[in-house]
């Protein structure tokens, strides 16, 4: 069964750190990982989708990498911003594409 | 504007009484998806369904069915609540997903359910 962890569960730093976000899963077998980012009440929005056979994909200040081999995705955040203050979640899709697996999230705030 | 609706946004009910949420999507998208969301337990996948009258249980589907017979709209039917639904519910649909697509899950604003 595909386990997906999120290291740190909170993050607080002060305006214009980078900052990298950590989800592990324990599945290689995958179609895809994507991050999304959920505010207060709100839904998901999603942020950067990377497919199993990419090694990153960067949005803005945002990158995203993949190493399947070792069951890792790290989300870089540059120059982080009071606005980026909310939560943070990985999601993989399973091989079958019809299952997907999310982290509990790492929640961060961007202090001014 | 490419979005996925759910209705309502917030529900109290009493254990027993039958509901459903209503999901629909307007892009043509061939997966759906429910899931719940809990303190402590993060967003779980109740059902999913691939494609119109093709529907298959997440991790956990007891206690909730869903139905598939039109590619827009995919309701989550509980047929007979208990407290322990009382959960955040959230409505996703994408294309199929394949190693050659990029088609990102697309999440609805969530439907908060109480149930007395």
């Amino acid at each position: 069964k595909q386990e997906v962890t999120q290291i740190p569960a909170a993050l607080s730093v002060p305006e214009g750190e980078n900052l990298v976000l950590n989800c592990s899963f324990t599945d290689s077998a995958i179609y895809n990982l994507q991050w999304f980012r959920q505010d207060p009440g709100k839904g998901l929005t999603s942020l950067l989708l990377i497919q199993s056979s990419q090694r990153e994909q960067t949005s803005g200040r945002l990158n995203a990498s993949l190493d399947k081999s070792s069951g890792r995705s790290t989300l870089y955040i540059a120059a982080s911003q009071p606005g980026d203050s909310a939560t943070y979640l990985c999601a993989v899709r399973r091989t079958n594409a019809g299952k997907s697996t999310f982290g509990d999230g790492t929640t961060l705030t961007v202090k001014p | 504007e490419a979005q996925v609706t759910q209705n309502p946004r917030y529900l109290i009910t009493v254990t027993g009484k039958k509901l459903t949420v209503t999901c629909s999507q307007n892009m043509n998208h061939e997966y759906m998806s429910w899931y719940r969301q809990d303190p402590g337990l993060g967003l779980r996948q109740i059902y999913y369904s691939m494609n119109v009258e093709v529907t298959d249980k997440g991790d956990v589907p007891e206690g909730y069915k869903v139905s598939r017979k039109e590619k827009r709209n995919f309701p989550l039917i509980l047929e007979s609540p208990s407290p322990n639904q009382t959960s955040l519910y959230f409505c996703a649909s994408s294309y199929r997903a394949d190693p050659f697509t990029n088609e990102k899950l697309l999440f609805g604003s969530g439907t908060q359910l109480s149930v007395l």
